[in-house]
């Protein structure tokens, strides 16, 4: 089986523009998680769905941040504007009952010049 | 001033020795635990589980260790090699919690040859 697929895997764009990151979940899995990782923070959860319904975006850090999933097999993370403090790491993962494991994709590294 | 990323533990084992990194969860009420394994570039990838009924778990090659009354885990990794050196996490779930986990900072495994 495919695991959780992340498109771009490298983003570098400058100060104020548009950034939107992709991910196609694990098929079958009903639950979607967006994190960022940074040296400074670790691994932060922004966003968590489940059934394509955004259940807790308290992590989103501010509205420059959506997120978005039209259906269970793709989601987006957009930043508009981009910043250079949001140069991180974007992991997403998918996860399914009973046991709930999280499986990450392989991250999309963005550098916000 | 420069920023200070996040200092990790770091643990350093001989290729072939044993290793056991240690995580010290937060909640009472957490009834599930996962530990994740993160080489440089990739996604955290889930390793092994446990939950709160059992003490003791085994795979193949590592084995987690429950207590309770200190609230405290293990990960103990048999004849490590060179391919074990990674971040490792630990992450705990707390009953109710829709499925979100709470992450531990990540404990740094170097395997000398």
């Amino acid at each position: 089986d495919a695991g959780v697929i992340q498109s771009p895997r490298h983003e570098v764009t400058e100060m104020g523009q548009e950034v939107t990151l992709r991910c196609k979940p694990i098929s079958g899995h009903n639950s979607l998680f967006w994190y960022r990782q940074t040296m400074m923070r670790g691994l932060e959860l922004l966003i968590y769905f489940n059934n394509n319904v955004p259940i807790d975006d308290s992590g989103m850090p501010e509205d420059r941040f959506s997120a978005k999933m039209p259906n269970a097999s793709f989601s987006t993370l957009k930043i508009q504007p981009s910043e250079p403090r949001d140069s991180a790491v974007y992991f997403c993962a998918s996860s399914r009952p009973p046991k709930n494991i999280q499986y990450f994709g392989a991250g999309t590294r963005l550098s916000v010049l | 001033g420069e920023s200070v990323g996040l200092h990790l533990p770091t643990l350093s084992v001989q290729e072939g020795d044993n290793s056991i990194i240690n995580c010290a969860y937060s909640n009472s009420a957490s009834d599930y635990f996962i530990w994740y394994k993160q080489e440089s570039g990739k996604g955290p990838q889930f390793i092994i589980d446990i939950r709160s009924n059992m003490d003791k778990r085994q795979g193949q090659r590592v084995t987690v260790l429950l207590n309770k009354t200190v609230k405290h885990l293990s990960l103990q990794i048999a004849a490590t090699q060179p391919g074990d050196s990674a971040v490792y996490f630990c992450a705990e779930n707390i009953e109710g919690s829709n499925y979100q986990l709470i992450w531990g900072a990540g404990t740094k495994l170097i395997i000398k040859p």
